[in-house]
């Protein structure tokens, strides 16, 4: 069964500083990946995703993920944080092109940013 | 363009109630899926519907259904409302079946008293 675990529940870290989030996930095929950011009260932004290709995909606001797949891994990383990062993060793992499969999301990584 | 509207926004409901949730996806999407988010967890799937027809479900019980017009707009229904099914309830619409990365809308906020 599809799984996503992200081992982190809370984060924080100073404004400038580096910061990688980690994420687990379990599929019995080749995955789909994702890494969405929510802010209080508002609805998933897609930061990135990963489809095939490159394991080290580039998204929106200076993320991004690398995938391996021989640790079922697809860390985020961002090289220096800033203030308006402070989100909830959320690892989500979909299906394959042949099926209609959900995508399946984690438990999230809530990041403070501290100044 | 418009993004992903859902409505309302919030509501109150009573226990025993029900309650319609509505999404329109973007303009051209065909595929929409509605999550189910308690406050501090990851959202939850319960529905994915592609080309009006029903194309995925998660593990919600049966008070739970949902269609989409042929506008691809689409509803999402909850019957005889539990205290537990507050939550924000996200809409989620992608071009085609497969998932490219959906654009979520805002949701609507349950809350069951």
């Amino acid at each position: 069964a599809q799984s996503v675990t992200q081992p982190d529940i809370h984060i924080t870290v100073s404004e400038g500083a580096s910061l990688e989030l980690r994420c687990n996930y379990s599929y019995g095929a080749t995955p789909y990946l994702f890494w969405y950011v929510q802010s209080p009260g508002q609805g998933l932004q897609l930061l990135l995703k990963y489809f095939s290709g490159d394991t080290l995909v580039q998204g929106i606001k200076g993320f991004e993920a690398e995938f391996k797949r021989s640790q079922s891994s697809f860390n985020l990383r961002k090289p220096s944080v800033h203030w308006s990062d402070a989100a909830e993060y959320f690892c989500a793992v979909g299906g394959s092109e042949t099926s209609y499969d959900k995508v399946i999301f984690g438990p999230g990584t809530s990041l403070s940013v501290i100044p | 363009d418009a993004g992903v509207t859902q409505s309302p926004t919030h509501l109150i409901k009573t226990r025993g109630q029900h309650v319609t949730l509505r999404c329109s996806p973007i303009s051209g999407h065909k595929s929409v899926s509605w999550y189910q988010q308690v406050l501090g967890q990851g959202p939850q799937f319960i529905f994915q519907y592609y080309e009006k027809e029903e194309r995925g479900r998660g593990n919600f019980p049966d008070r739970f259904s949902a269609r989409q017009f042929p506008n691809y707009s689409s509803e999402l229904n909850v019957n005889a409302l539990l205290l537990g099914d507050s939550a924000l309830y996200l809409c989620a619409s992608s071009l085609v079946r497969v998932p490219p990365g959906y654009t979520f809308g805002s949701g609507t906020r349950l809350t069951v008293v």
